[in-house]
C-alpha cells in the first residue's frame, strides 16, 4: 500500500522562484492537509481540505496556495519562495467518516525544501 | 486559541524501563481528539495512540498507554518495557481538521 505519496523528496530553490509540491493518497480519504515542520516548533498546519473542491487556511497560510485537484490529490504552491519558507513539508490525509478512524491522519514521508 | 505544550524537550530511558512523556493543552471545546505521534530518524510520522475526549477510559496500545486527565487538560504517554526502536521524537497533538502539535520530546532509549 502506497498510502500518502509526496514529490519531490528534496528541493533547492532560489529566492523568488516558484514551485509546486505534489501529494496523492490512495486510501479514499476525504480530508487532506499540508504542514510545515521547523526545528523546535513541531508541525504547523498550512492549509487543509475537508473535501474535494474545498480548502481552508490553517495556522500559517501566508505565502502559500493550495489546490484540491480531485479526491486523491492536494498540491501546495509557493509562488515566490522566500528563505523563511525553508522547512520540511508534510502532507497528510484522514478519513473522517469512520468512527474507528475519525481524525487519524496518515502522513507522507515529507519534502525537505531549502530556499537560498 | 488551541495550544499544545510539551515541557520536556529531551528525555532518556534505559532499555526495558518505563518512561512517561508529558503533554498539556488548552481548549474551550468539550469534544475533541488527542494523539501521540512518533517521528523516528526516517522522518516518517507514525501514529502511536489516540484518545477521544468523551471516553473516560485511558487508551492503550500494547506497550503504550495514556493518562488522560480532562479537567487538568493533561495527556501523558507512558512507554513500558522501552525498546531501542522507541528512540524518536514524540509529538502530542490535539484536534481534528485543524490539528495542533506540540514542539516535541526527543526520547533516547539507551542500551
Amino acid at each position: 500500500n502506497a498510502g500518502v505519496t509526496q514529490t519531490p523528496k528534496f528541493q533547492v530553490l532560489k529566492t523568488g522562484q516558484s514551485m509546486t509540491l505534489q501529494c496523492a493518497q490512495d486510501m479514499n480519504h476525504n480530508s487532506m492537509y499540508w504542514y510545515r515542520q521547523d526545528p523546535g516548533m513541531g508541525l504547523r498546519l498550512i492549509y487543509y481540505s475537508a473535501s474535494e473542491g474545498t480548502t481552508d487556511k490553517g495556522e500559517v497560510p501566508n505565502g502559500y496556495n493550495v489546490s484540491r485537484l480531485n479526491k486523491r490529490e492536494f498540491s501546495l504552491r509557493l509562488e515566490s519562495a522566500a528563505p523563511s519558507q525553508t522547512s520540511v513539508y508534510f502532507c497528510a490525509s484522514s478519513d473522517d467518516r469512520g468512527l474507528g478512524t475519525k481524525n487519524i491522519q496518515y502522513f507522507g514521508a515529507g519534502t525537505r525544501l531549502s530556499v537560498l | 486559541a488551541q495550544t499544545v505544550t510539551q515541557s520536556q524537550p529531551e528525555m532518556s530511558v534505559q532499555e526495558a524501563e518505563t518512561v512517561t512523556l508529558s503533554c498539556t493543552y488548552d481548549t474551550s471545546e468539550n469534544n475533541y481528539y488527542l494523539f501521540w505521534y512518533k517521528q523516528p530518524p526516517s522522518r516518517q510520522m507514525i501514529l502511536v495512540i489516540r484518545q477521544e475526549a468523551y471516553k473516560q477510559q485511558n487508551a492503550t496500545e500494547n506497550r503504550f498507554s495514556v493518562n488522560f486527565q480532562k479537567a487538568a487538560k493533561s495527556f501523558s504517554l507512558k512507554i513500558s518495557d522501552s525498546q531501542l526502536g522507541d528512540t524518536a521524537m514524540y509529538f502530542c497533538a490535539f484536534g481534528g481538521n485543524d490539528m495542533r502539535f506540540g514542539a516535541g520530546t526527543r526520547l533516547t532509549v539507551k542500551p
